[in-house]
C-alpha cells in the first residue's frame, strides 16, 4: 500500500534558526496536504499542493511539491516559539480513496 | 459556522465496557474520516465514510470496532469490550470532497482503566 515517510522525527532549534521537514511517498501523489498540530491540540490544515514543482508561501512558511510528485517539503524561516508543534504531511492518491499521513515532525523552539 | 464537533472530549471506560465516540461534521461535508493517535505518535487512519456508506475501513481492527455515518445525525465510532490498548486520542475529520482540505475535530481522549 501507499506509504508516506517524514523526516526528521524531531527537530530542536534555537529561535531565529530555520527549519525544514521532508515528506516522501512510495507512490506518485495526486496532491499533498500539510497540517500543524500544537501540543495537546488537533491537526489544522495549512495548505494543499497539486501541481508538479509547485511552490507556495505563507509568510515565513514555504511549501514545495517535487517534480515527480513523490516528495514535498515545508521550510520555516526564522522560527518563532509560536511555530512549535508537530507538522504532518498527508499524501493523496486518488486511486487509494484517502490521504495517508506521515508520522510527523515535531518541532521545538528554544527562546 | 461550526467546525467539526466531537464528543465527549474525554471518556473513561473500564475494561470490557463499550465506548461510543460521536462526530458531527462541518455542515455540508459528506466525507468523514476517523483517525487514532497514540501519545507522541502520528495519525493512523481507521475508516472513511460517506453518508450511510463505509468507503474504506482498512485501518480499523476487524473485531470490536465499528463505524457508521447515518443519513441523519453524527458519525459514530463504536468500540466494544475496550482494552487498555484502546486508550488513545480519536480524531474525526470531515471534508467537502474526497482528498480536499480536511477539518479536524478536537478529538476524544479515551482512557481505559
Amino acid at each position: 500500500g501507499q506509504q508516506v515517510m517524514q523526516i526528521p522525527q524531531y527537530q530542536h532549534v534555537q529561535e531565529g534558526e530555520d527549519f525544514t521537514t521532508y515528506c516522501n511517498s512510495s507512490t506518485t501523489l495526486s496532491n499533498i496536504q500539510w497540517y500543524k498540530q500544537r501540543p495537546g491540540g488537533h491537526p489544522v490544515f495549512l495548505i494543499q499542493l497539486v501541481k508538479s514543482g509547485e511552490v507556495k508561501k505563507q509568510k515565513r512558511l514555504t511549501f514545495q511539491f517535487g517534480e515527480a510528485k513523490k516528495n514535498s517539503s515545508l521550510h520555516i524561516t526564522a522560527t518563532q516559539t509560536t511555530d512549535v508543534g508537530t507538522y504532518f504531511c498527508a499524501g493523496a492518491n486518488n486511486n487509494a480513496g484517502k490521504s495517508t499521513f506521515g508520522d510527523g515532525t515535531t518541532l521545538t523552539v528554544k527562546p | 459556522n461550526a467546525g467539526v464537533m466531537q464528543n465527549p472530549r474525554h471518556l473513561v471506560r473500564r475494561r470490557g465496557q463499550e465506548a461510543r465516540l460521536r462526530c458531527s461534521p462541518v455542515k455540508g461535508h459528506s466525507h468523514v474520516y476517523w483517525y487514532r493517535q497514540l501519545p507522541e505518535e502520528g495519525l493512523k487512519f481507521m475508516v472513511y465514510l460517506q453518508k450511510e456508506n463505509i468507503i474504506d475501513e482498512s485501518g480499523m481492527p476487524k473485531e470490536r470496532f465499528s463505524a457508521e455515518f447515518p443519513k441523519e445525525g453524527p458519525s459514530i465510532l463504536r468500540i466494544q469490550q475496550v482494552v487498555r490498548g484502546d486508550s488513545a486520542a480519536y480524531f474525526c475529520a470531515s471534508a467537502r470532497q474526497l482528498n480536499t482540505e480536511a477539518f479536524f475535530g478536537q478529538g476524544t481522549r479515551l482512557t481505559v482503566v
